[in-house]
C-alpha cells in the first residue's frame, strides 16, 4: 500500500478484556517499531522488529503487553487483561531500514479502556 | 537515559510571523534528530532529518537546525499559514545496536490565526 495502515482505527475495551491492534507496513519495509502516545505526551517507544525478529522489547511497559511479527510484514500487538492506564493511542511505524531512514508512521488505534 | 524538551508547550501566533520552535536533549551521542508534525487525530508526519554529522536542512518555508555538541536544534517556520496549525514534534535517535528507536519531546502546539 502507499502508507502505513492500522486497524482499528478506535477501540473500546472493558477493563480486563483482551485487545488485539494490527499494523500493515510500508511494502518491503525491513524495521517495524510500535510506540504508546498518552494524551497530551509525545510518543513513547515500546518495541522493534527487523524483519520477523524483535529485537528490542524494552519499552513493553508490563508481560501484558506481546507483540509479534510472524511473517516479517504485517505486526500484531496485543494486550491482554486491559487496564484504564492502557488507554492510549497506539502508532506503528516502519522504514525500509533501521538507522538512516525516516519513520513513516501509521494514523494509529485510538484505545480507550473503561 | 535520554530525554527530550520542547519549548513552548504551545504557541499561537497571526498568520504571516516567522517562527521558532525549540528543542534540547540530554545526551549528544545521537545519530539523527527529526522534526515531524502531527495533526489531531492523525499520525506522524515527518517534516526533516538531520544526521548527526549535518547542522541544518531545508524544505520549503521550514529550516531546521542542530548543535549537537549543546544539545539543541530548531524548527524556524517562515511566513507561517494557518495550515501550518499542528503538533509539532523533535525526536531524536540514538546510537545503539538492536535498532533505532526514536525519543520523542512532548511536542510544540503551534496554532496559526487567519
Amino acid at each position: 500500500g502507499a502508507g502505513v495502515s492500522q486497524s482499528p482505527r478506535y477501540k473500546v475495551a472493558k477493563r480486563g478484556q483482551d485487545v488485539a491492534l494490527r499494523c500493515d507496513p510500508i511494502s518491503g519495509h525491513v524495521s517495524l517499531f510500535w510506540y504508546q502516545q498518552a494524551l497530551g505526551q509525545g510518543p513513547e517507544f515500546l518495541t522493534y522488529f527487523q524483519n520477523e525478529a524483535q529485537l528490542d522489547k524494552s519499552g513493553l511497559p508490563s508481560d501484558r503487553f506481546f507483540a509479534e511479527r510472524p511473517e516479517g510484514s504485517v505486526s500484531t500487538l496485543k494486550i491482554q487483561r486491559t487496564q484504564q492506564e492502557d488507554s492510549a493511542v497506539y502508532l506503528c511505524a516502519s522504514s525500509f531500514v533501521s538507522r538512516i531512514e525516516t519513520q513513516y508512521f501509521g494514523p494509529g488505534t485510538r484505545l480507550l479502556v473503561l | 537515559k535520554q530525554e527530550v524538551t520542547q519549548i513552548p508547550a504551545a504557541l499561537s501566533v497571526p498568520e504571516g510571523e516567522n517562527l521558532v520552535l525549540n528543542c534540547s536533549f540530554t545526551d549528544s551521542a545521537i545519530y539523527n534528530l527529526q522534526w515531524f508534525r502531527q495533526d489531531p487525530g492523525k499520525g506522524l508526519t515527518s517534516l526533516l532529518l538531520i544526521q548527526s554529522s549535518q547542522r541544518e536542512q531545508t524544505s520549503g518555508r521550514l529550516n531546521a537546525s542542530l548543535d549537537k555538541s549543546s544539545g539543541r536544534s530548531t524548527l524556524y517556520i517562515a511566513a507561517s499559514q494557518p495550515g501550518d496549525s499542528a503538533t509539532y514534534l523533535c525526536a531524536v535517535s540514538i546510537l545503539e545496536t538492536s535498532g533505532s528507536r526514536l525519543t520523542f519531546g512532548e511536542g510544540t502546539q503551534l496554532t496559526v490565526n487567519p
